[in-house]
């Protein structure tokens, strides 16, 4: 079975603080891993990855993919009170079909 | 807006009834995918479609499930004698032809069967 695990599941932080999400999946027909920001509504997409070693970046928001070790990071920086949401790790797969983790619930406190 | 949209965006039934949701897709994509998404997981994978075919389908897409997509634009997920469980969020996304697109969300149907 296609699993993608992340963790922690939930994270409380501070205004300011930098924090760091973990990815981890299995390699079947592996094409892509994908992050995604969810508020009270669908997932808003990220970033895609294919390449290991390659960082995205997009203001303060960054991602790595390790294909040898099959896992990804999602960092903020300096994380704000509207970074609070749930962030969604996907696996690309066959047809480009999404395998999603449980996702990781921030909650950035003023 | 020419992102992907759904129709409608909450709907209340009573177990038994047939529901159906309709997803108009990005204009030029080409691939279309149903997800399910219930409280505390992320979106599970239900059925994919490319133009008007229909290629994939999970398992958790029982018989009471049935998707089209008749044209290869806007596709149709029915859910027959609805049941409590059936309850979630029913999320659409589309794709375009090459290897570096990325999936793209519509905000999403919001079933709740009473």
């Amino acid at each position: 079975e296609d699993k993608v695990v992340q963790s922690p599941l939930s994270l409380v932080v501070h205004e300011g603080d930098t924090v760091t999400l973990n990815c981890s999946y299995e390699v079947t027909n592996f094409r892509s891993l994908l992050w995604y920001k969810q508020e009270k509504k669908a997932p808003t997409f990220l970033f895609m990855l294919t390449s290991s070693g390659i960082e995205k970046k997009s203001g303060r928001l960054s991602s790595i993919l390790d294909k040898k070790e099959l896992f990804s990071i999602l960092n903020i920086t300096a994380t704000q009170t509207g970074d609070s949401a749930i962030y969604l790790c996907a696996r690309g797969g066959s047809n480009y079909k999404l395998t999603f983790g449980k996702g990781t619930l921030l909650t950035v406190n003023p | 807006d020419t992102g992907v949209s759904q129709d409608p965006r909450h709907k209340i039934t009573k177990r038994g009834q047939n529901v159906t949701f309709r997803c108009d897709p990005i204009s030029e994509h080409n691939r279309l995918y149903w997800y399910r998404q219930t409280l505390g997981q992320g979106p599970e994978f239900l059925t994919y479609f490319q133009n008007e075919a229909q290629l994939e389908k999970s398992r958790l897409l029982s018989d009471r499930f049935s998707a089209e997509r008749p044209k290869g634009s806007f596709s149709t997920l029915e859910i027959q004698r609805t049941e409590q469980g059936d309850s979630a969020m029913y999320l659409c996304a589309s794709r375009g032809w090459t290897e570096k697109e990325t999936q793209y969300f519509g905000p999403g149907t919001r079933l709740l069967v009473l």
